[in-house]
């Protein structure tokens, strides 16, 4: 079964800084995608950015990037100029390719705190 | 707004009651999916339903069950319920099943926070 780990529960970056999220997985398939998700306190879980396994180049969508290292099963999220809007919990997912394999598979979580 | 509604938003119940939990996919969604965030096991997906069939199974116990109506709208029934089944219950829809193919990305409702006392 796949499993995806965040080793950080919590993490802190002050305003106009940059921080990393760390996520790695397990999974012995070729064929998968890589998500993250954001979690505000009002609860509601929004798609931040996705990869697909076999692009080589990384995902952006604006001030959020991805390093995703295949090899090394790691997917770490990267956030620019933090704002205190992405103050949020943060999910990485794993879904696989395979034609049954619709589920997300979560990691526990990062709290992100965003410091004025 | 994903599109996704869930219904109730808050819902309070005692130890040994039942509860139905409604979700409604995103116009166009075939797939309907049902996960549970609570604060010992994380989120967790429960079941998977495309277009009126389950599809999926997950770590879902045997006092809870689900359907998808014809009108691919999904409900949750949790039975003789626990202190531990107090949770957030979140429903995702999405185009298709498979895993196979394009993203296939699956929206999320807002959730339903239940609570068992």
């Amino acid at each position: 079964a796949q499993t995806v780990t965040q080793s950080q529960p919590e993490m802190s970056v002050q305003e106009a800084e940059t921080v990393t999220l760390s996520c790695t997985y397990d999974t012995s398939e070729s064929d998968y995608y890589l998500f993250w998700y954001k979690q505000p306190p009002s609860r509601q879980m929004i798609l931040v950015i996705r990869q697909e396994a076999y692009k080589q180049q990384n995902a952006t969508e604006n001030r959020f990037s991805v390093n995703f290292q295949k090899a090394a099963k790691s997917f770490s999220l990267k956030i620019s100029d933090s704002q205190l809007g992405d103050a949020a919990m943060y999910f990485c997912a794993y879904r696989s390719g395979r034609e049954y394999g619709n589920k997300l598979v979560f990691g526990a979580g990062t709290i992100l705190r965003v410091k004025s | 707004d994903s599109g996704v509604t869930q219904t109730p938003k808050h819902l309070i119940t005692a130890t040994g009651q039942r509860v139905t939990l409604r979700c409604s996919p995103r116009s166009g969604d075939l797939s309907v999916y049902w996960y549970q965030q609570s604060l010992d096991q994380g989120l967790q997906f429960l079941i998977q339903y495309y277009n009126g069939e389950e599809r999926a199974k997950g770590n879902i116990l045997e006092r809870f069950s689900a359907q998808q109506f014809p009108d691919l709208h999904s409900e949750l029934n949790l039975s003789s319920l626990e202190l531990g089944d107090s949770a957030l219950y979140f429903c995702a829809s999405s185009v298709d099943w498979s895993g196979r193919g394009s993203y296939n990305e699956q929206f999320f409702g807002p959730g339903t926070r239940l609570t068992v006392l």
